[in-house]
């Protein structure tokens, strides 16, 4: 069976820090990676996505990046927080294109 | 551009009452539509999902069936439970990306 771990679980950051999310997915090889991004209460945007290890597509523009570093780890960062980063961060993965996504458990950011 | 179009924002309903939740698509391509519900400070979980044309999908209690010539793809339930509260999201795939619509927070009442 496959799983999908995030980490940290939590984080709280001063604006102008810099952030790294990460994510990992085991018993699936060559797995499609998505990020996505969803305000308290609010909808799940799509912010990456990768098919391969070293590629990735960005979705929208948030000031954020996303590498690829491994065929399981997908990572997210940014050199500076703005308070508009506040929100919940899900990894999710699927097995081919245009599939169902199965999402990890997220990781909560607070920008203060 | 694609997108996905869910009309009712907040849906409260007293258990036992049946529910429907609207769900709207548009694209140019044949896409993959999905339910996905959410409990809260939890992540997504898929509940439902459709490619075909006119056939309805089920899982625990929850349908819905795919029209391609209204584009909608609306999730439905006879008798609502408690543990039903939660967001559910409509979602549409293309290829790569997938569209949420805004979500239905539904709360089911005693």
């Amino acid at each position: 069976a496959q799983t999908i771990h995030q980490w940290p679980v939590a984080e709280i950051k001063a604006v102008g820090s810099p952030l790294s999310l990460g994510c990992t997915i085991k018993g699936k090889s060559s797995p499609n990676l998505y990020w996505y991004w969803q305000a308290t209460g609010g909808t799940l945007q799509q912010l990456f996505y990768s098919i391969t290890v070293g590629q990735v597509e960005s979705v929208v523009q948030l000031n954020l990046s996303a590498s690829r570093p491994k065929d399981d780890q997908f990572i997210l960062s940014t050199e500076k927080l703005l308070l508009s980063h506040s929100g919940f961060y899900l990894c999710a993965w699927s097995p081919d294109w245009g599939g169902e996504q199965f999402f990890g458990p997220g990781t909560r950011l607070t920008v203060l | 551009g694609d997108s996905v179009t869910q009309t009712e924002g907040l849906v409260t309903l007293t258990k036992g009452l049946p529910v429907m939740l609207n769900c709207t698509y548009q694209t140019t391509y044949s896409p993959f539509l999905f339910w996905y519900v959410q409990h809260l400070n939890e992540a997504p979980k898929l509940l439902l999902k459709s490619s075909t044309d006119n056939k309805r999908t089920e899982h625990q209690g929850f349908y819905a069936t795919l029209h391609k010539s209204s584009s909608s793809f609306h999730l439905q339930k006879s008798s609502v439970q408690l543990s039903d509260s939660a967001l559910y999201f409509c979602a549409m795939s293309n290829y790569n990306v997938l569209y949420f619509g805004s979500g239905t927070k539904l709360t089911v009442e005693p």
